[in-house]
């Protein structure tokens, strides 16, 4: 199906353990993004990526790690799971330079016991 | 100082009334104001963007922007509970990023 996909779109975890969170689309939008979403903070930005092979940092991106090998998707990786990234995780993507129609996914809601 | 601050809500409002969200601003240099709309449990979507100063209108909706003042708004007319929803307006980040606030929620009850 055509649009931009999460999975798992449930998980739940333990401390410690490494999680990886997929996302795919299949506009070959040059940009994309992750999120997270907590009560009281909304939307905060852990890591984009302008093209495949082209990552940086946004505002939290302490604990996580990215890859993009291929333009249509964007694994995020918990390296070493907290509870405090228990969180629901949003990736978005974009087209293009200077555009800033963001089209997001549907979530993984994520906990860490 | 945060770079937008927005009216925090919850705002509850009975079907049918006109709704009014704003934004204020502190960085002169944007040029490029959006609302999106979060239902609950799904992700943010675009609601609306402009450029310029001025009101722009989509079927119920109008973003209002006054940049001397330094002002954004989103007027919802003849208000559904099918707008209870999150609003939210980010700014941009740079290199296509958005800053979003915690939003404005509403709940429209017929």
């Amino acid at each position: 199906d055509a649009g931009i996909t999460q999975s798992p779109r449930y998980k739940i975890t333990e401390t410690g353990r490494q999680v990886t969170l997929m996302c795919h689309q299949t506009w070959s939008h040059s940009y994309m993004f992750w999120y997270r979403q907590d009560l009281g903070h909304g939307l905060r930005l852990i890591y984009y990526s302008a093209a495949a092979d082209i990552t940086d940092k946004g505002e939290v991106p302490d604990g996580y790690v990215v890859s993009r090998s291929k333009t249509e998707n964007f694994p995020l990786t918990l390296e070493s799971a907290t509870r405090s990234q228990t969180s629901v995780y949003f990736c978005a993507s974009s087209e293009g330079r200077n555009s800033y129609e963001q089209y997001f996914g549907p979530g993984t809601r994520l906990t860490v016991t | 100082q945060k770079e937008v601050e927005q009216d925090p809500g919850p705002l509850s409002v009975p079907e049918g009334a006109i709704v009014s969200l704003n934004c204020t601003y502190s960085n002169s240099a944007f040029q490029y104001f959006m609302w999106y709309r979060q239902y609950s449990r799904k992700g943010p979507e675009l609601l609306m963007y402009t450029y310029s100063s001025g009101n722009k209108e989509d079927g119920r909706f109008t973003a209002q922007v006054d940049k001397s003042s330094k002002y954004i708004s989103l007027f919802i007319r003849d208000s559904q509970p099918s707008d209870s929803a999150t609003y939210l307006c980010p700014y941009s980040g740079g290199y296509n990023k958005l800053i979003f606030g915690a939003g404005t929620r509403l709940a429209v009850h017929p």
